[in-house]
């Protein structure tokens, strides 16, 4: 158990719709990170906060978006899904921004787009 | 942008040593990192290379060549449960205001056999 929660671990729906998907970091850690894993494009990065702030993006689509709360807590909303939005979901954590290369997985959010 | 070469598979028998290799193009490059990842299970960090050389953690050792722009995996004394999938990842700079964030290869798939 790395200490990083995520719900729900799955959802499903329909094309068009709105999703949120819930991250809590590990205790004392200040970053999060978000992962779109989908088979054939490997784990990839999507957006990074720390301490309440965007701090880098990769290739996230304007049809999402992410925030971090005060208490650390992340969200990250996927709008007018796509069935090729249909992917496994991580979010991951690190002690700081300089640590980024140890990050600490989550379970992950299956979503599957109908 | 950057780019990530390892192989997809390796298939090894109990008791043999394995080397995945990585090879990277990248700019803003700050270190190698090696992650494990089980079928339906998340990430979990194995080690990172900031400097040439080989880092050794128990069963598990990796190799960076910054020149080279190199690096890989030893896996010791295989084991049935080290059946998984294994990520390199780069520590790039996407951001200014970012230490850095991982970019995953995608990934090679070990298969022990007994």
């Amino acid at each position: 158990d790395s200490g990083v929660t995520q719900t729900p671990k799955h959802l499903i729906t329909a094309t068009g719709q709105r999703v949120t998907l819930r991250c809590s970091p590990r205790s004392g850690d200040l970053s999060v990170y978000w992962y779109q894993q989908s088979l054939d494009q490997g784990l990839q990065f999507l957006i990074q906060y720390y301490n309440g702030e965007e701090r880098a993006k990769g290739n996230i689509l304007e049809r999402f978006s992410a925030q971090q709360f005060p208490d650390l807590h992340s969200e990250l909303n996927l709008s007018s899904l796509e069935l090729g939005d249909s992917a496994l979901y991580f979010c991951a954590s690190s002690v700081g921004d300089g640590h980024s290369y140890e990050q600490y997985f989550g379970p992950g959010t299956r979503l599957t787009v109908t | 942008g950057q780019s990530l070469e390892q192989p997809s598979e390796v298939t090894a028998v109990e008791g043999a040593i394995v080397q995945i290799n990585c090879t990277y193009q990248t700019s803003g490059f700050y270190g190698l990192s090696w992650y494990q990842q089980h079928d339906g299970g998340a990430p979990t960090f194995l080690s990172y290379n900031a400097l040439d050389g080989l880092e050794e953690t128990g069963r598990f050792s990796s190799f960076l060549s910054r020149s080279d722009s190199y690096g890989y995996l030893l896996l010791q004394e295989l084991q049935m449960k080290d059946s998984a999938s294994y990520f390199c990842a780069v520590r790039v700079e996407l951001y200014g205001g970012s230490q850095g964030n991982l970019i995953f290869g995608k990934g090679t798939k070990l298969s022990v056999k007994p």
